[in-house]
C-alpha cells in the first residue's frame, strides 16, 4: 500500500501560471519535506513542517510556498513557474527529525 | 549547514565486480543516512549509521561511518544489474544530500 502518495504525477504548466503540488501520507508521521531534485542532481531540500512548524531552507525561492493543512496533507504552491522550475518535486515524510525518510515517487514539473 | 561531498560521480563496473563510493564532510557529522534512487524513481531509504566506526552490514552492501565521524563509504560486494542506480548518503541534521553516484553495471 502506498504509503507517501504525490498527485499529479506529472504536470504541464506554462511560464508564470500557479501550480500546486500535493502530498499525502498514511503514516501519520510528524515531519514532511519538499525537495527539489533536478535531472542528474541531488534532491535539494525545499522546506520541511515539523508539525505545524514550518521551516523554509534560506535559499528557497520565494515563488515556492508550502501549505500543511492537517497531518495528512501537505502543497507545494509555485506561483509563478519560471522554466527552471522545471523539475522532480519530491515529498517526503519522517516519524521525527532525523529518522529515516519515506519518499513519494514525485511529480515531474514541465514548464513551457 | 554542512557540506556534504561524495566521489565518484559515476562509477560502471561490469557484473560481478566490486564498488565503492565515499562520502566526507569537513566537520564531524551526527550521523549520516544512505538512500538509492532508481534510474526514473525516488530515494529509497537503506540505512542509518550513527556510531563512531560502526559498520553495518545488509547482504551484498556494507556500509562504514569513520572513526572522525567525517566520512562514510558504501561498499557492493560481485555487484548485480539489480544495483544499478544513483546512491546518495545525506547528512540528516540539515537534510543535505551528497551530489550521489550513479552506478551502472554491464552484464
Amino acid at each position: 500500500d502506498a504509503m507517501v502518495i504525490q498527485n499529479p504525477r506529472y504536470q504541464v504548466t506554462q511560464f508564470g501560471k500557479p501550480v500546486t503540488l500535493s502530498c499525502s501520507q498514511t503514516l501519520n508521521h510528524n515531519v514532511m519535506y519538499w525537495y527539489q531534485q533536478k535531472s542528474s542532481q541531488a534532491p535539494k531540500l525545499l522546506f520541511h513542517y515539523y508539525d505545524k512548524d514550518f521551516n523554509n531552507e534560506a535559499d528557497t525561492p520565494d515563488n515556492f510556498q508550502s501549505r500543511r493543512p492537517n497531518t495528512s496533507f501537505c502543497f507545494l504552491d509555485i506561483r509563478s513557474p519560471g522554466l527552471g522550475d522545471a523539475a522532480m518535486y519530491l515529498c517526503a515524510t519522517s516519524r521525527v527529525a532525523g529518522e529515516t525518510q519515506y519518499f513519494g515517487p514525485g511529480t515531474r514539473l514541465l514548464v513551457l | 549547514g554542512q557540506q556534504v561531498m561524495q566521489i565518484p560521480q559515476y562509477q560502471h563496473v561490469q557484473e560481478g565486480e566490486d564498488f565503492t563510493t565515499y562520502c566526507n564532510s569537513s566537520t564531524t557529522l551526527s550521523n549520516i543516512q544512505w538512500y538509492k534512487q532508481r534510474p526514473g524513481g525516488h530515494p529509497v531509504f537503506l540505512i542509518q549509521l550513527v556510531k563512531s566506526g560502526e559498520v553495518k552490514k545488509q547482504k551484498r552492501l556494507t556500509f562504514q561511518f569513520g572513526e572522525a565521524k567525517k566520512n562514510s563509504s558504501l561498499h557492493i560486494t560481485a555487484t548485480q544489474t539489480t544495483d544499478v542506480g544513483t546512491y546518495f548518503c545525506a547528512e540528516i541534521n540539515d537534510m543535505r544530500f551528497g551530489a550521489g553516484t550513479r552506478l551502472t553495471v554491464k552484464p
